[in-house]
C-alpha cells in the first residue's frame, strides 16, 4: 500500500514543453505539498494546499501551476520548461500544516 | 525568520561507531521538529518528530533525538551504526499551520 504516490518516476523533455507530474495520496491527510530539490539536495517548498485550497505560494515562476482536484490528489503542470528545472520533484502530504509530513517517492525531471 | 543549519555536510564514521548529527534552528516559538534520512533515489523518510513532552525521542531504525531549548538544537544520535545508515539526513522545523522548513542535509558515509 503505497501512501504517497508520484507518476512519473523520471520525466526527460525538451525545453520549451510543458509537462505534468501527479501525485495522489491514500493516508487520508487534508494538506499535499510540492517541494523542488536542486542538485546540491536543498529542498524547497513550492506549494502547499489544504482541503484543496491554495495555503502556501512561495516565490515560484508563474510557469508552475499546481491543481488539486480533491484531496487526496496534487498535480503539477509546468508550461514552458527551462534547463533550471531539472530537479527531482518531491510530492508530500500532512494531517495538518505543520505536523509530520509524508513523502513521494519524488519525480526526477530532466529538461534537454 | 525561520531557518535550519545543519553545521555538518559529510560525516565519515565506522560501522559500530556512534552517530551524532547536528541541528539548530531559529524559530519565534516552540516549534515542532523532525529528522528524515533520504537514500540515494529515495524519497524522504521520517525517522522521528518532537511536538512536546519528554525531550528525548525514539525514532525508527533505532534513532533518537534530543530537544534542548536553551541551545535551539535538535541533535540525532544513534549508538551503533550500520552500513544501511548511508544516507542523506535532513533536520526540519514547523509549527501547526505552517510550512517546514528544512536544513540543507547531511550526508552520512559508513566506512567498514
Amino acid at each position: 500500500d503505497t501512501a504517497v504516490s508520484q507518476t512519473p518516476k523520471y520525466l526527460v523533455t525538451q525545453m520549451g514543453n510543458d509537462k505534468s507530474i501527479k501525485c495522489e495520496q491514500n493516508l487520508g491527510h487534508d494538506t499535499m505539498y510540492w517541494y523542488k530539490q536542486d542538485s546540491k539536495k536543498f529542498l524547497k517548498i513550492m506549494f502547499s494546499y489544504n482541503n484543496k485550497e491554495l495555503i502556501i505560494n512561495e516565490t515560484v515562476p508563474n510557469r508552475f501551476s499546481p491543481k488539486s482536484p480533491d484531496k487526496a490528489h496534487l498535480n503539477l503542470h509546468i508550461n514552458s520548461l527551462e534547463l533550471g528545472d531539472s530537479a527531482v520533484y518531491f510530492c508530500a502530504s500532512s494531517q495538518v500544516p505543520g505536523n509530520e509530513q509524508y513523502f513521494g517517492p519524488g519525480t526526477r525531471l530532466t529538461v534537454t | 525568520a525561520q531557518s535550519v543549519t545543519q553545521p555538518d555536510i559529510h560525516i565519515t564514521v565506522s560501522e559500530g561507531a556512534s552517530l551524532e548529527l547536528r541541528c539548530n534552528y531559529s524559530y519565534g516559538a516552540t516549534p515542532y521538529l523532525f529528522w528524515y534520512v533520504q537514500s540515494p533515489g529515495q524519497g524522504l523518510q521520517l525517522l522521528l518528530k518532537y511536538f512536546s513532552g519528554d525531550t528525548l525521542v525514539q525514532g525508527i531504525k533505532g534513532f533518537e533525538a534530543e530537544f534542548k531549548r536553551s541551545q535551539s538544537s535538535f541533535n540525532l544520535r544513534k549508538p551503533s551504526v550500520h552500513w544501511s545508515d548511508a544516507a542523506e539526513y535532513f533536520c526540519a522545523v514547523g509549527q501547526y499551520g505552517n510550512k517546514l522548513v528544512f536544513g540543507a542535509g547531511t550526508i552520512l558515509r559508513v566506512k567498514s
